[in-house]
């Protein structure tokens, strides 16, 4: 199975600040994505990180506010940008490996706190 | 849109004991994914046990196995002899897989305690 790192595992940030946060991969791998999880809630989708091209956003989520890159196959950062309270959530990628195409796991996401 | 329901926000059972999570969920397609994934406390995303529809076979892993009733489109968990590093949320997500998005679409999750 694959390592998958995130840095920073977790920050306190002041309003209007960008905090990126770095995801890497030890493996092959096809399609990496980045998902959000609100204080008790599910995970919601941002955005699927596409190499050498822009995001593929979902509905109600801008490249503005989440700036994503993907410079090759098993990199890729998140920038959340302005930051507010209500950013405040756990941040986590996720990949699809070569040869397991249809299953996505996940790296230990970053735990961001916005006071 | 697929929607996914855990009508279960919490259980809590003994150890050793084995307990059934449930999950529902809508789609009109006919050939898609279903998964359980595990997140302690820790808040590591694990992957517990995946189901391909097309298959009728129900998927097991050890002691997790899975009551795939396509036509009712339900897909519950039943873990086996419970352990208290069981403890943790539980997350049912689907996928449709396809050329174009293949996001995971999660229920709400049920928070499981196992006590010693």
């Amino acid at each position: 199975s694959a390592v998958i790192s995130q840095k920073p595992s977790r920050d306190i940030c002041q309003r209007g600040t960008s905090l990126t946060i770095q995801c890497q991969v030890d493996s092959q791998v096809t399609m990496m994505f980045w998902y959000r999880q609100q204080p008790g809630q599910s995970l919601t989708l941002i955005a699927t990180a596409n190499q050498g091209s822009e995001a593929t956003y979902e509905s109600g989520f801008v490249i503005d506010k989440f700036p994503i890159s993907r410079p090759n196959l098993t990199f890729s950062t998140l920038t959340v940008s302005n930051m507010s309270p209500e950013d405040s959530s756990i941040y986590l990628c996720s990949v699809k490996l070569a040869g397991k195409q249809e299953t996505q796991y996940f790296g230990p996401g970053t735990r961001l706190l916005v006071l | 849109a697929q929607t996914v329901t855990q009508s279960q926000p919490e259980m809590s059972v003994q150890e050793a004991e084995t307990v059934t999570l449930s999950c529902t969920y809508d789609t009109s397609e006919n050939n898609y994914y279903l998964f359980w994934y595990k997140q302690p406390p820790s808040r590591q995303m694990i992957l517990v046990i995946r189901q391909e529809a097309y298959k009728q076979q129900n998927a097991t892993e050890n002691r997790f196995s899975v009551n795939f009733q396509k036509a009712a489109k339900s897909f519950s968990l039943k873990i086996s002899d419970s352990q208290l590093g069981d403890t943790a949320m539980y997350f049912c997500a689907f996928m449709k897989p396809s050329s174009g998005a293949q996001k995971l679409v999660f229920g709400q999750g049920t928070r499981l305690t196992i006590n010693p």
